[in-house]
């Protein structure tokens, strides 16, 4: 069974500040790793993702994760954050073998301050 | 436009009246899902498909049904909906789990 922990519910930043939301996984076997955002009374959109190669992923607006297999971490970073990216962020992951089965992380809602 | 489109967006219900949530999407996608989010639990699996006639109980399937009989389809079914069903229901597809799922605009159930 695999399992997803976000350290931090919630994220106070500055805004113009460097952002780190935390992820860590657990799984017995390799995993497919995404960051989902949800703005506020909207799904989920697909920030980025990591499934084989480069253990830094870009992806769209500016944010980055990446891959550390030793410390099971997939975090997630923004070296400068604006109003509009207020909204809650999950972290998830999937298997390779059962790839339909997607866990969630509990979220991280971010929160910038003016 | 690329879609998913889910029905309704908002639902106030009685205990034990059946319902049912539709979920559409128009990308020929195989594999399609239904979460349902709480707070502080984030998004749990309730049941997915991986093709037509082919579902799977997720993480929190008691009280749920689906069915898969299109491609294009995968309504949420509540039998006797319960207040601890009370929740906002996302479905989401995917071409396969590598790409990530898109995921629908959500359905927040009230049952009374």
């Amino acid at each position: 069974a695999q399992s997803v922990t976000q350290l931090d519910s919630q994220v106070p930043v500055f805004e113009e500040a460097p952002v780190e939301l935390r992820c860590n996984y657990s799984s017995s076997v390799s995993v497919y790793l995404f960051w989902y955002v949800q703005y506020p009374n909207q799904g989920l959109q697909l920030l980025l993702k990591y499934l084989s190669g480069s253990t830094l992923v870009k992806g769209i607006n500016g944010f980055e994760a990446e891959f550390n297999k030793s410390q099971t971490s997939f975090h997630l970073r923004k070296p400068s954050v604006h109003i509009s990216d207020t909204a809650e962020y999950f972290c998830a992951v999937s298997d390779r073998v059962a790839q339909e089965k997607l866990t969630f992380g509990t979220g991280t809602r971010l929160t910038i301050i003016p | 436009e690329a879609q998913v489109t889910q029905n309704p967006r908002y639902l106030i219900t009685v205990t034990g009246k059946k319902l049912t949530v539709t979920c559409s999407q128009n990308m020929n996608h195989e594999y399609m899902s239904w979460y349902r989010q709480d707070p502080g639990l984030g998004l749990r699996q309730i049941y997915y498909s991986m093709n037509v006639e082919v579902t799977d109980k997720g993480d929190v399937p008691e009280g749920y049904k689906v069915s898969r009989k299109e491609k294009r389809n995968f309504p949420l079914i509540l039998e006797s909906p319960s207040p601890n069903q009370t929740s906002l229901y996302f479905c989401a597809s995917s071409l396969s789990a590598g790409w990530g799922y898109t995921f629908g605009s959500g359905t927040r159930l009230t049952v009374v």
